[in-house]
């Protein structure tokens, strides 16, 4: 029962550095999403997914890239860190229909820019 | 457009007593409505949703969340708290969008449970 599954769990960068932040499920779900978690903030919608090769802008885009070319993979891209993107992202998938399909969330991966 | 409003983003209860975590939305379409669990360093847990079946929603843990249409509320209660309810409780609404599921996330409530 692996569910969602996100690669690294920490991360440091120092800034204008890229990397990748991998995003697994093994459910089937169409639906993919990455979200970041700041104080005070909740979760902000920065890409999701609605099936392979399918992507779209969420509420907080800039500074990241997504491409999704098989239903289980998802990965984020920052291609030059900034401190300001200095978080914790979570990556969530589920079924696109029904809309009262819940979220199927990872257990994050909690990125320090310097 | 749809948001979500959580009222308090820190709520203290003794051990026993009533849970009340508040969530007001808005939604231009009839609403599906979730509350969402965080326990540290962990991923959000679905604890409930409403899908117009039932007003009255009753979830894990013994949690549960009532839908008011007329105060466009669903306010999450547990009628005596346990030390592992200590945990952040998201409140979320997700409609169509364009033809696609939008969620929009409250900011959260912390719950601090004193022994």
């Amino acid at each position: 029962n692996a569910g969602v599954t996100q690669t690294p769990k920490f991360q440091v960068l120092k800034t204008g550095q890229s990397m990748t932040l991998q995003c697994a499920q093994d459910m089937n779900h169409e639906y993919m999403s990455w979200y970041r978690q700041d104080p005070g903030m909740g979760l902000r919608l920065i890409h999701y997914s609605v099936g392979a090769g399918i992507t779209d802008q969420g509420e907080v885009p800039n500074g990241y890239n997504v491409s999704r070319s098989t239903t289980e993979d998802f990965p984020l891209r920052l291609l030059s860190a900034a401190p300001s993107q200095t978080s914790v992202y979570f990556c969530a998938s589920s079924y696109e229909e029904p809309y009262n399909s819940p979220l199927h969330f990872g257990n994050g991966t909690r990125l320090t820019v310097t | 457009a749809q948001s979500v409003t959580q009222l308090g983003s820190h709520v203290s209860v003794s051990e026993g007593a009533l849970v009340l975590l508040r969530c007001n939305y808005s939604s231009s379409v009839p609403p599906y409505l979730f509350w969402y669990v965080q326990y540290p360093n962990q991923g959000l847990q679905l604890l409930l949703k409403y899908t117009s079946a039932a007003t009255l929603v009753k979830g894990i843990n013994g949690f549960e969340a009532e839908f008011k249409k007329s105060e466009t509320s669903f306010h999450l209660t547990k009628p005596s708290a346990h030390m592992s309810d200590a945990a952040e409780y998201f409140c979320a609404v997700s409609e169509s969008s364009g033809g696609y599921q939008k969620v929009t996330f409250g900011t959260g409530t912390k719950l601090q449970v004193i022994p």
